[in-house]
């Protein structure tokens, strides 16, 4: 079975700091990544997709991929209070294209 | 990003009724939509794909007659929970895919069954 797989958290940063988050994949073929954030009682909302290995930046977020070791984090620069959420990991199924999520990290940002 | 809307945002009901919720892409056509449930603490849960114009695709162990989809335009994707029961209280979301892979999800439907 495919699977998607985080820590939990919850994951504590002071303000200011960067965060990491980390999820790792199983389907070795996966091309196509992303990163969701969902604040309690919402629904997801997607930050970042990245396809290529290396990295990807947007704003203070940088997704990475390493698909030879079947990794994909996202680092959050200069955390803010605002930021505090879960974030779910997904990656496509390449059979039939739907997502595959993981547990969700919860990260939160201390003032 | 592109706008998934769903309606109602919140429903009550009573155990044995049927409750429909509806799901739009406001600014772009989805062939695709997809269907998923979240319980309290816990991640997303696929219950099933919605392709326009043909029937769904149900993941394992999610009930076709009890959960019923009906994707009959390029835009709406509609879920009806038939004779709700406590149990299926939960937090419904729907996701629809623009391009290949991207999805964006609705704003989801709290459902209580009293």
């Amino acid at each position: 079975q495919k699977e998607v797989e985080q820590n939990s958290g919850p994951l504590s940063v002071p303000e200011g700091a960067i965060a990491s988050l980390n999820c790792t994949y199983s389907d070795r073929v996966s091309q196509s990544f992303f990163w969701y954030r969902q604040y309690s009682g919402k629904s997801p909302e997607l930050i970042m997709s990245i396809y290529s290995n290396g990295d990807k930046e947007d704003g203070r977020f940088t997704a990475q991929l390493n698909k030879a070791s079947q990794y994909v984090s996202l680092l959050i620069r200069d955390s803010q209070p605002s930021d505090s959420a879960t974030y779910l990991c997904a990656v496509r199924d390449n059979q039939g294209g739907k997502l595959i999520f993981g547990q969700g990290t919860e990260l939160s940002v201390k003032p | 990003g592109a706008v998934v809307s769903q309606h109602p945002s919140r429903v009550i009901c009573k155990s044995g009724t049927s409750v429909k919720i509806e799901c739009r892409s406001l600014d772009f056509q989805a062939t695709t939509m997809f269907w998923y449930r979240q319980f309290p603490k816990q991640s997303l849960m696929l219950m099933a794909t919605s392709n326009e114009g043909s029937k769904a695709t149900y993941e394992q162990g999610v009930e076709k007659d009890k959960f019923l989809i009906n994707h009959a335009s390029l835009t709406l994707s509609t879920l009806t929970v038939t004779s709700a029961h406590p149990e299926d209280s939960s937090f419904y979301i729907c996701s629809a895919r623009v391009l290949a892979d991207t999805q964006y999800f609705g704003p989801g439907t709290r459902l209580t069954v009293l």
